[in-house]
């Protein structure tokens, strides 16, 4: 069965920290694998990554894949209080068009 | 463009009554998904569309049916409401395997 891990499930950090997102997955036949943040409501788009290796960047935030290993990471530096959310990952495989999701992982930065 | 847009934003329902949540897309993605959101969890594929007169299973489809007549429009029936069913509900949509344009949602209680 396909599977998107994510971790941890929740962090607290003070402003100014960095922070490192985990996902991983299971799936058959890996086609992409998105990045979404979600304040309180509906998620919005962050990355999407396709190949292994290529950083994809949009001012603090960061995030790579690695399809060897089966995973990604999403960095960001310098955290705000506005960064303060539920990260989610997403997977997608070829043939299906079904996107899975992993549970999330819920960052909260204090000021 | 308005997006995706999802009505009503709120509901309360007694146990057995039915409703439609209504989903409209005006980007002409071919792609739509319902899902479902319950606390701190991750987002449980219902169904999904890949076209007009298209649609199919996702995770949790019990208890819920879809129509696709247009492309813009996806609406998500619930008959015969039951508590199990109080959730935040997202429909989403996209171009295949691309980032998902996700409705503003439409929190649902059951009681």
């Amino acid at each position: 069965e396909d599977k998107v891990v994510q971790s941890p499930l929740s962090l607290v950090v003070h402003e100014g920290d960095t922070v490192t997102l985990n996902c991983s997955y299971e799936v058959t036949n890996f086609r992409s694998l998105l990045w979404y943040k979600q304040e309180k409501k509906a998620p919005t788009f962050l990355f999407m990554l396709t190949s292994s290796g290529i950083e994809k960047k949009s001012g603090r935030l960061s995030s790579i894949l690695d399809k060897k290993e089966l995973f990604s990471i999403l960095n960001i530096t310098a955290t705000q209080t506005g960064d303060s959310a539920v990260y989610l990952c997403a997977v997608t495989t070829s043939g299906t068009y079904k996107y899975i999701f992993g549970t999330g992982t819920r960052l909260k930065v204090l000021a | 463009n308005a997006g995706v847009t999802q009505t009503p934003k709120f509901r309360i329902l007694k146990i057995g009554q039915s409703m439609t949540l209504q989903c409209t897309q005006d980007m002409n993605h071919n792609y739509m998904y319902w899902y479902r959101q319950d606390p701190g969890m991750g987002l449980k594929l219902i169904y999904y569309s890949v076209g007009a007169g298209i649609t199919d299973k996702g995770e949790v489809p019990n208890g819920y049916n879809v129509s696709r007549s247009t492309t813009e429009d996806f609406p998500l029936r619930l008959e015969l409401a039951a508590p199990s069913q109080t959730s935040v509900y997202f429909c989403a949509s996209s171009f295949p395997y691309n980032e998902q344009f996700f409705g503003p949602g439409t929190r649902l209680t059951v009681l």
